[in-house]
């Protein structure tokens, strides 16, 4: 079945640093979702990517997708506290860039923030 | 409605008994996945609705766990003779056409004495 990798588990930074989270997957993707869980919520849509080497900015966060689509990564600049949470990739397999089924998601990296 | 939602909030029950959980989607939305996470963990696939197709069941841990989805809208997840281990955040989430994000509910916190 699918694997989906994801590291590190736990990141624990200092507000400013930066941090990222990489995403794994054994095969070619259709396309990788992020979302973030703040505590105590649910996951919330950050960004979808489709293309290979796609690269994607919404503010500090910086998202990208692999030349083989097979990985993914998140980058935060300069970290804020409000940036606490659990960052998922969600992957779906194949290379015909589908948008139905089912979504396989990586165990989250949970970024904690020292003020 | 804006979002989707999911009922009850919290449901504690006794071991044995069964549960129902409740997802009204959003309006339209053709797609329903359900998911389980326990504490500090991933998101755990249980079933994915799509229109009028087969469910894909293969998630669903036992035959303990069943679901289903009246009219393509609400749906129902049902856990027969709940055990401990079923303690867990039980996620809805809708799928529009574009097929870009999920809208996850709030979620419903099953809590198994």
């Amino acid at each position: 079945g699918q694997q989906v990798m994801q590291i590190p588990q736990y990141q624990h930074v200092q507000e400013g640093e930066d941090f990222t989270t990489y995403c794994n997957s054994s095969t070619t993707l259709s396309n990788i979702q992020w979302y973030k869980q703040r505590p105590g919520g649910h996951p919330v849509f950050l960004i979808q990517l489709v293309k290979s080497g796609e690269v994607k900015k919404q503010k500090r966060l910086t998202f990208q997708f692999g030349e083989a689509k097979k990985n993914s990564s998140l980058h935060i600049t300069a970290t804020q506290t409000t940036d606490v949470g659990t960052y998922f990739c969600a992957v779906r397999p194949g290379d015909r860039g589908s948008t139905l089924g089912r979504l396989y998601f990586g165990r989250g990296t949970q970024l904690t923030v020292w003020p | 409605g804006a979002g989707v939602s999911q009922s009850p909030s919290n449901k504690v029950t006794e071991k044995g008994k069964d549960v129902e959980l409740r997802c009204d989607p959003i309006s339209g939305h053709t797609a329903l996945y359900w998911y389980r996470q326990s504490l500090g963990q991933g998101l755990e696939f249980l079933i994915y609705f799509q229109g009028n197709s087969a469910p894909d069941k293969s998630g669903l841990p036992s035959d303990r766990f069943s679901a289903e989805r009246t009219g393509g809208s609400v749906s129902t997840l049902t856990i027969q003779r709940t055990q401990q281990e079923d303690s867990a955040v039980y996620l809805c989430a809708s799928l529009g056409a574009s097929g870009n994000e999920q809208f996850f509910g709030p979620g419903t916190r099953l809590t198994v004495l």
